[in-house]
């Protein structure tokens, strides 16, 4: 199985909603990633977990908590989103780190609206 | 800011011609991805190539680097319709943090 599963695909959210994005791969992979993707921009890296330990957090705002159970599933619990945060969330698996980069494989996204 | 600038922004040819992406970064790298993304998609990875190679292949897909330049070239041949997507160049910032270059859109036309 080389696939990464995100669900929901779409995701329609107000500002006082709960919600969580779910990612899962079964790859063996254990380093594990969350980006955001603007319309027309590149993605921007938000969290990595390694070996199911948060390892990078690149200042996200305290409204996005990531969570990781196991090896295989990743969780973006979002609480008091902005209308600014609305964006495709990728997620992102590789091999472990070896020191360089590694090849990363990608889910398809969930596309999130915040109203 | 980012790690990778790609040019052009957009690029529109005609079915069978040649495409040609640049990608230029400001740090010594390991190795450089390509990454396509169709509207509104996930990520695919295209090719990697390390800092001690000079050129790659992979079916239609020719990458080069120059270390020296600082720059890649991602070159697809005899595109087809389905090529239409975005591309983009990713450098490593450390060992687990990839930067994406701000990406070209490209179109072939039928």
């Amino acid at each position: 199985d080389t696939e990464v599963t995100q669900t929901p695909k779409h995701l329609v959210m107000g500002m006082t909603n709960k919600k969580s994005l779910k990612c899962e791969q079964h790859m063996g992979h254990r380093a594990m990633y969350w980006y955001k993707q603007k319309a027309k921009k590149p993605p921007e890296l938000m969290f990595v977990y390694s070996y199911e330990k948060l390892s990078i957090n690149e200042s996200v705002p305290s409204r996005f908590s990531p969570e990781c159970p196991n090896s295989s599933l990743l969780n973006l619990h979002l609480h008091a989103l902005q209308p600014e945060d609305s964006a495709l969330y990728l997620c992102a698996s590789s091999h472990p780190p070896s020191g360089v980069q590694e090849t990363q494989y990608f889910g398809p996204g969930t596309r999130l609206l915040v109203l | 800011s980012q790690q990778g600038e790609e040019d052009p922004q957009a690029l529109s040819i005609q079915e069978g011609e040649n495409a040609t992406m640049n990608c230029s970064y400001k740090t010594s790298i390991n190795n450089l991805q390509w990454y396509r993304q169709n509207s509104g998609r996930g990520l695919v990875h295209l090719i990697l190539i390390r800092s001690n190679e000079r050129e790659k292949h992979s079916g239609r897909l020719r990458v080069t680097l120059d270390t020296s330049k600082k720059s890649s070239s991602l070159l697809i041949t005899a595109s087809r319709a389905a090529d239409t997507a975005s591309y983009f160049c990713a450098t490593g910032k450390g060992a687990q943090k990839l930067v994406f270059g701000q990406g070209t859109r490209l179109t072939i036309n039928p």
